[in-house]
């Protein structure tokens, strides 16, 4: 059973435009939700987080929106530029991460 | 430079061959751990360690054997692996088991053959 879900492989936007990425979760224990994003031949790096007791969270371009009643977040960034290009996994959180299977973004200039 | 590294960064090798991965981090954290990433599969936690003791271990083939010598330091010891076990290894810390955000090394790309 796949707890957290990314179910679109790929977005592609344009430079200045708002990338949306979403997630969607079956386990309503987890207790907070976390973005990270990897580029090739990298490890995932940590973007951003959201507790489940709060429905945003702003950090610069990256603002986190949490919908509990639909099991569902998302990613904005805005505005995208062609180095936000990469995977992007969520992951929901109890006393382990659970990764969802990633969406690769693509910024084009 | 996330303060968690991996070597080897690629490691081919026979399914006859031992073969172990290492992971260092130094930045005080408690809890390690080794995720399995395959092509277009979620990350797959495969173990858990906290204050050096395994916590958990998800399933595991035993030819995969990890190992906590120290809280810096987790090795993932590999044998009789399979093709199928092909995929990047990802090695990650965190101040404390559980849901806190964990810094991830490079990974190991590991190609049996």
């Amino acid at each position: 059973d796949q707890q957290v879900k990314q179910n679109s492989p790929s977005l592609s936007v344009q430079e200045g435009r708002i990338s949306i990425l979403n997630c969607d979760y079956t386990n309503s224990m987890f207790d907070y939700f976390l973005w990270y994003k990897k580029y090739p031949a990298e490890g995932p790096t940590f973007l951003i987080s959201i507790s489940s007791i709060k429905d945003k969270n702003e950090d610069g371009r990256f603002t986190v929106f949490l919908n509990k009643s639909a099991k569902h977040l998302s990613l904005h960034i805005v505005p995208s530029q062609p180095g936000d290009s990469a995977v992007y996994f969520c992951a929901g959180a109890t006393n382990k991460l659970i990764f969802g299977t990633g969406t690769l973004l693509a910024v084009q200039p | 430079e996330t303060g968690v590294t991996q070597t080897p960064r690629h490691l081919v090798m026979g399914m006859t061959n031992k073969k172990s991965l290492k992971c260092e981090q130094h930045l005080g954290h408690n809890a390690m751990y080794w995720y399995k990433q395959s092509a277009k599969k979620p990350l797959e936690l495969m173990f858990v360690y906290s204050l050096e003791e395994r916590v958990e271990n998800n399933s595991v083939p035993s030819r995969f054997s990890p190992e906590c010598p120290n809280s810096s330091h987790l090795f993932l010891h590999l044998h009789t692996l399979q093709p199928e076990d092909s995929a990047l290894y990802l090695c990650a810390s965190s101040r404390r088991q559980g849901g806190t955000e964990a810094f991830f090394g490079q990974g190991t790309r590991l190609t049996v053959v």
